[in-house]
């Protein structure tokens, strides 16, 4: 079945440093990839999406590129702010088995330290 | 404004004493969802509806219920609540028929079961 592999965190990290969250999934068909993000106390709001391969999603400094050869979709920032300390989940929707629904990866917890 | 809204935000209830949590959106969604999110397991989808009168299981069905009569509304139902549904639960809708559509969440309901 359908599945989303992401780093374990909690990931801490000093301001202004580069960060990488991996992602991996796996999946029949071609699924479209998505990245979440959940500020402290809030609901998920969509961060980028791609929806076929070698796309590049990006939003607010953040980019992520959809590649089917290695089935990752990897997030990375330049220099990450405090602003950006929050939980981060990659998820993957294919209309191949599971009608669309969102599969989660479970989550990777950024800190960003002044 | 677009939105999904959910109610009540925060509940504390008894074990087996029924109890609905209600979900709403603005947009002329065809699906809507509802997750549990518990520390450790990610995003886990509880039911989900692609149009009025369809309703399927998701990955963790069991001891919820849900129904959608209407399509704005897609209330999940725990008739005899247990403390193993502890948990932040959000529900979430998006236009069906494209899988690269994201899906907008609701801000969560947080169930403490005693």
């Amino acid at each position: 079945g359908n599945s989303v592999t992401q780093m374990e965190g909690p990931v801490t990290l000093s301001e202004e440093a580069f960060l990488t969250i991996n992602c991996t999934y796996t999946a029949t068909g071609y699924p479209s990839l998505f990245w979440y993000v959940q500020y402290p106390g809030e609901g998920l709001q969509l961060l980028l999406k791609a929806t076929k391969a070698d796309d590049k999603g990006s939003n607010k400094g953040f980019e992520a590129t959809y590649r089917k050869e290695t089935t990752s979709f990897h997030l990375e920032k330049g220099s990450v702010q405090v602003s950006d300390s929050a939980v981060y989940f990659c998820a993957l929707s294919s209309l191949r088995g599971s009608q669309g629904n969102l599969i989660f990866g479970k989550g990777t917890k950024l800190s960003v330290k002044p | 404004e677009a939105q999904v809204t959910q109610n009540p935000r925060y509940l504390i209830t008894v074990t087996g004493k029924k109890l609905t949590v209600t979900c709403s959106q603005n947009m002329n969604h065809e699906y809507m969802s509802w997750y549990r999110q518990d520390p450790g397991l990610g995003l886990r989808q509880i039911y989900y509806s692609m149009n009025v009168e369809v309703t399927d299981k998701g990955d963790v069905p069991e001891g919820y219920k849900v129904s959608r009569k209407e399509k704005r509304n897609f209330p999940l139902i725990l008739e005899s609540p247990s403390p193993n549904q502890t948990s932040l639960y959000f529900c979430a809708s998006r236009q069906y028929r494209d899988r690269g559509y994201e899906q907008y969440f609701g801000p969560g309901t947080r169930l403490t079961v005693t």
